[in-house]
């Protein structure tokens, strides 16, 4: 039974860079059939897609976002991790990861996620 | 490009059919069949429950149904139970680039 697992800091100082990895386990990451993506939730507020990635390494972000963010992908590690650069206390959220069906754009399964605080 | 527009709540009794609307433009989805709904409990990850517009994944409730006019897609719970008082979010496929996505900004459903 395929499962994701997100872990990083729970704690990032303003302006710094916010990292975080995803272990997927029980299948491998390298197949043409998904991509793997990172979504938050802001306290109090909705789901926000953050971008998601190939196992090949393309990758595509939310317009948004795009300037600070940077997706990659770890084949040997079964691993996709998020690097979101210049945080501020607006970047505070619950991290998911999760798996995206190539064909049809939906996220099939979904890590526990990570909460993220921006703080000094 | 603004979130997907849904109602902030919707509330029903035991029994009854809800329907939550989650508007988009022509370039989303009217355009396209890459429409999924998300049920989300607090301190939990969100669960698929709808993909491709009106298709349920396996161990989903029947329950829980999807379909689009135009613009708008919905989704209705029917014969609603306290169970299904949850947050729900829309997806679409954005059709601006190969695989953006983008969310609703999410329903509360109240059991009354």
């Amino acid at each position: 039974q395929l499962q994701l697992q997100e872990s990083g800091p729970g704690l990032v100082r303003p302006s710094e860079t916010l990292s975080l990895t995803c272990t997927v386990s029980g299948d491998s990451i390298s197949s043409s059939d998904y991509l793997w993506g990172w979504i938050r939730q802001s306290p109090g507020k909705g789901l926000e897609w953050i971008g998601s990635i190939h196992y090949r390494g393309s990758a595509y972000y939310n317009p948004s976002l795009k300037s600070r963010v940077t997706l990659s992908v770890d084949t040997s590690k079964n691993q996709f991790s998020l690097r979101l650069t210049s945080v501020t206390a607006a970047d505070t959220s619950m991290y998911y990861c999760a798996r995206l069906v190539r064909a049809y754009r939906f996220f099939d399964l979904w890590g526990r996620g990570s909460l993220v605080t921006v703080s000094s | 490009q603004s979130a997907l527009t849904q109602p902030a709540s919707v509330s029903g009794s035991p029994g009854q059919s809800i329907t939550i609307s989650c508007t988009g433009t022509s370039g989303d989805i009217g355009a396209y069949i890459f429409v999924s709904w998300y049920q989300h409990y607090p301190g939990k990850p969100p669960k698929l429950v709808i993909h491709e517009v009106n298709k349920r994944p396996s161990g989903v409730s029947d329950r829980f149904s999807g379909s689009k006019s135009g613009n708008t897609a919905s989704l209705t719970i029917s014969g609603l139970q306290a169970e299904d008082e949850a947050d729900y979010y829309c997806c679409s496929y954005t059709g601006s680039a190969t695989f953006d996505v983008i969310f609703g900004g999410g329903t509360k459903v109240t059991v009354l």
